[in-house]
C-alpha cells in the first residue's frame, strides 16, 4: 500500500527563518512526489515535483525540495520565510501501479510570525 | 492558458435531497479528470477518476457517483444527501499520468443540515 506522512501538524518559523515543512512516503516502486500548498477555502496548488534525476528539485515562490530515497524523504523547505507563506502545505505521492491517482498526507500547517 | 472552473461554491442542502456539483475544464483536451473530498480542513480522500468521456473509476464505496457527459466536464451527485457527505469538494485534471501535477479547481463547501 502507498502511504504518505507529514509528522508535523503545525510548523512555526518566524519571518526571515529558513523553514522546513518534512515528508516521509512509503512505496512499492518508484515514486513521483509532489507538494501543493492551500491557502484557506481555496484549492491545492501545484509547489514542485520530483519525477527522476537531481534529488534536489526547486519550484514555485522559492521553495525547494530534496528527495533522499535511502531515508524515503521529501522535505519542503525554503531558506527564508515570509508571513505569506502561512498556509496548508500536503505532500503526495504517485507510483507506477497507481498511475494518475496521487496519495496525500494530512498535511501541515505552517505559520509565519512576522 | 488552462482554467477549471467548479460551481457551485457554497451549498447548504438538507439530508436526504439531492446533490449535483459540476466542474469544467477549459484550454485543455482529453484531461484525466478527479473528485476529492477534504474533510475538516485537512487530508484529501480521491472519490473517483476518470480517463474519458463516460470512463469513472470509483475509490472508495459510497453515497455519492460521478459523471462526464463531456470530454471537460465532471459532474458529482448524489440521490439523497447524508450528514456525513458535509466537505470542501474539489475537483481536479492532469494532462496525464506518470508524475504529471493535478490542478485544482476553487472547491465547493457543502453543508449538509
Amino acid at each position: 500500500a502507498q502511504s504518505v506522512a507529514q509528522p508535523e501538524d503545525q510548523v512555526n518559523v518566524a519571518e526571515g527563518n529558513p523553514l522546513t515543512v518534512k515528508c516521509t512516503y512509503s512505496v512499492s516502486g518508484n515514486p513521483y512526489l509532489f507538494w501543493y500548498v492551500q491557502y484557506p477555502n481555496r484549492g491545492l496548488q501545484f509547489l514542485l515535483k520530483y519525477i527522476t534525476g537531481d534529488n534536489l528539485v526547486k519550484g514555485s515562490y522559492g521553495f525547494e525540495a530534496e528527495f533522499n530515497k535511502s531515508q524515503t524523504s521529501f522535505h519542503l523547505k525554503k531558506p527564508s520565510a515570509l508571513v505569506s507563506d502561512s498556509a496548508l502545505y500536503f505532500c503526495a505521492v504517485e507510483t507506477g501501479s497507481t498511475l494518475g491517482r496521487l496519495y496525500f498526507g494530512r498535511g501541515t500547517q505552517l505559520t509565519v510570525w512576522p | 492558458s488552462q482554467t477549471i472552473h467548479q460551481w457551485p461554491a457554497t451549498l447548504v442542502q438538507p439530508v436526504g435531497s439531492p446533490l449535483s456539483l459540476e466542474c469544467t475544464v477549459e484550454g485543455t483536451s482529453n484531461p484525466n479528470l478527479y473528485w476529492y473530498r477534504q474533510a475538516a480542513g485537512r487530508g484529501l480522500q480521491l472519490l473517483f477518476y476518470s480517463v474519458g468521456i463516460g470512463q469513472i473509476s470509483s475509490e472508495v464505496p459510497q453515497n455519492l457517483s460521478a459523471s462526464r457527459p463531456q470530454d471537460r466536464q465532471f459532474i458529482l451527485s448524489s440521490k439523497k444527501l447524508l450528514l456525513s457527505d458535509s466537505g470542501f469538494y474539489l475537483c481536479a485534471w492532469s494532462g496525464s499520468w506518470g508524475g504529471y501535477e493535478q490542478y485544482f479547481g476553487p472547491g465547493t463547501r457543502l453543508t449538509v443540515t
